[in-house]
């Protein structure tokens, strides 16, 4: 059964406008995390959830954006998509923090923008 | 530098090869480590933890190097189902992880 789900799989979007892909769970985590993944690079990580609480990367650019409305579901929303943010886009979760606890990653959406 | 490297391979081995990648990783404040396997066009999936004293599942075999910050994945008997991208990745403290762009592997029948 998937415990992590992302939707769409594949995303195509126009440079400009707005896209906002979604994540589930059903393992109740704490946790939940984007990812950005561009080709034969490693994930890098944009933000995460503890519960309601919003942990930004400094490095992470304002046109991403995320929603947490409750423990299941996270959003990611892209502002003002670019070529250059044409990537795999991973969620996951973990119960806790990531030293004690397995980080589950759903099977990512794939954005493409033209 | 970045955080954590990998040798992006690809390693090219035939079935039964015994194969190794290391990472390194600039953190010192590192907490814990781990490997995870990407198949192409697939979400990463843990493959296993990496503790101080090594630890071994099956034919895997970790070690941890914490005074030469690195970290090594030993696969012995190859086959094929373990072509794939292996990634090395660094827990620096509470929810932030660092992923190396990972090493790819090839094992060839």
């Amino acid at each position: 059964d998937a415990m992590v789900i992302q939707n769409p799989r594949y995303q195509v979007t126009q440079f400009g406008k707005p896209v906002t892909l979604s994540c589930s769970q059903t393992l109740n985590h704490n946790v939940m995390y984007w990812y950005q993944q561009k080709s034969s690079q490693a994930p890098k990580l944009l933000f995460h959830y503890y519960d309601k609480d919003f942990n930004n990367e400094a490095d992470t650019p304002d046109n991403f954006q995320s929603r947490r409305p409750n423990t299941s579901f996270c959003f990611l929303d892209i502002r003002s998509p670019g070529l250059g943010d044409a990537a795999m886009y991973l969620c996951a979760t973990s119960r806790d923090a990531v030293a004690v606890n397995t980080q589950y990653f759903g099977p990512g959406t794939r954005l493409t923008v033209l | 530098r970045k955080e954590v490297e990998q040798d992006p391979g690809p390693f090219n081995v035939p079935e039964g090869a015994t194969v190794a990648f290391n990472c390194t990783y600039s953190n010192s404040a590192s907490q814990s480590f781990f490997w995870y396997r990407q198949d192409c066009r697939k979400e990463p999936k843990l493959l296993m933890s990496v503790y101080s004293s090594g630890n071994e599942d099956g034919r895997f075999t970790a070690q941890l190097n914490r005074a030469s910050q690195y970290i090594s994945l030993l696969i012995r008997d190859s086959k094929l189902s373990d072509s794939a991208t292996y990634l090395c990745v660094v827990d620096t403290g509470g929810f932030k992880t660092i992923f190396g762009a990972g090493t790819r592997l090839f094992v060839k029948a």
